[in-house]
């Protein structure tokens, strides 16, 4: 199976500007979740969606990132404005199931430089 | 609220060397158990999946135990390679909550 797709791969602004990051999950897979990696710390949820509503956005900065799952697919996370601690690498993951039983897959990644 | 704990943080080995990697929660109520590798740079692949019914899965070098009672997981890699350097990651529960992972260097 296709594996998890996320775009762009890199991705370079300046503080206060805003930027996008899109993900396509595993077709099929109903949870969707976004994570942020900080350099040199394990990735961190941001935000977790079953088909196209929120199941916990408990650790998502809601003044500054949004995130949306149209139709139950493909999904969009947005900053705006970006800060310079929002540098990091964002990870977008897809299962079956809240991963209960099934596993978790991950795409490679959107590297964020904020300068 | 869950913690995950890596040890040890990095591990830097000659190649052949026979190793082990050890992962512990403060919640034990975990429904199955992922191992990840991180190289640099990229996403999280997956290396083995314990479920919930098993206590531990095998993957050509790799070998993974699960102990829910302790709320201790086990990697272990025989006869590591150059190949095998990486972050390896083993979140607990469900979402995934990370630790900072175990960096392992295997020099030729």
């Amino acid at each position: 199976e296709a594996g998890v797709a996320q775009s762009p791969r890199y991705k370079i602004i300046e503080k206060r500007q805003s930027v996008a990051f899109w993900c396509n999950p595993i077709s099929g897979h109903a949870t969707l979740y976004w994570y942020q990696q900080i350099l040199g710390q394990g990735p961190k949820l941001l935000i977790q969606f079953q088909n196209n509503g929120v199941v916990d956005d408990s650790q998502l900065p809601k003044d500054r990132f949004s995130a949306e799952r149209l139709k139950g697919v493909d999904s969009t996370l947005k900053i705006q404005p970006a800060k310079l601690e929002d540098s990091a690498v964002y990870l977008c993951a897809s299962s079956r199931d809240p991963g209960r039983y099934y596993g978790y897959t991950f795409g490679s990644g959107t590297r964020l430089t904020v300068v | 609220k869950q913690e995950v704990t890596q040890i040890p943080a990095a591990l830097s080995v000659p190649e052949g060397e026979n190793l082990v990697l050890n992962c512990s929660f403060t919640d034990s109520a975990i429904y199955n158990l992922q191992w990840f590798r991180q190289d640099p740079g990229k996403g999280l692949t997956s290396l083995l999946l314990i479920q919930s019914s098993q206590r531990e899965q095998t993957s050509g070098r790799l070998n993974a135990s699960l102990d829910k009672s302790s709320g201790r997981s086990t990697l272990y890699i025989a006869a590591s390679q150059p190949g095998d350097s990486a972050t390896y990651l083993c979140p607990g529960n469900t979402p995934l909550v990370f630790g900072k992972g175990t960096r392992l260097s295997v020099i030729a």
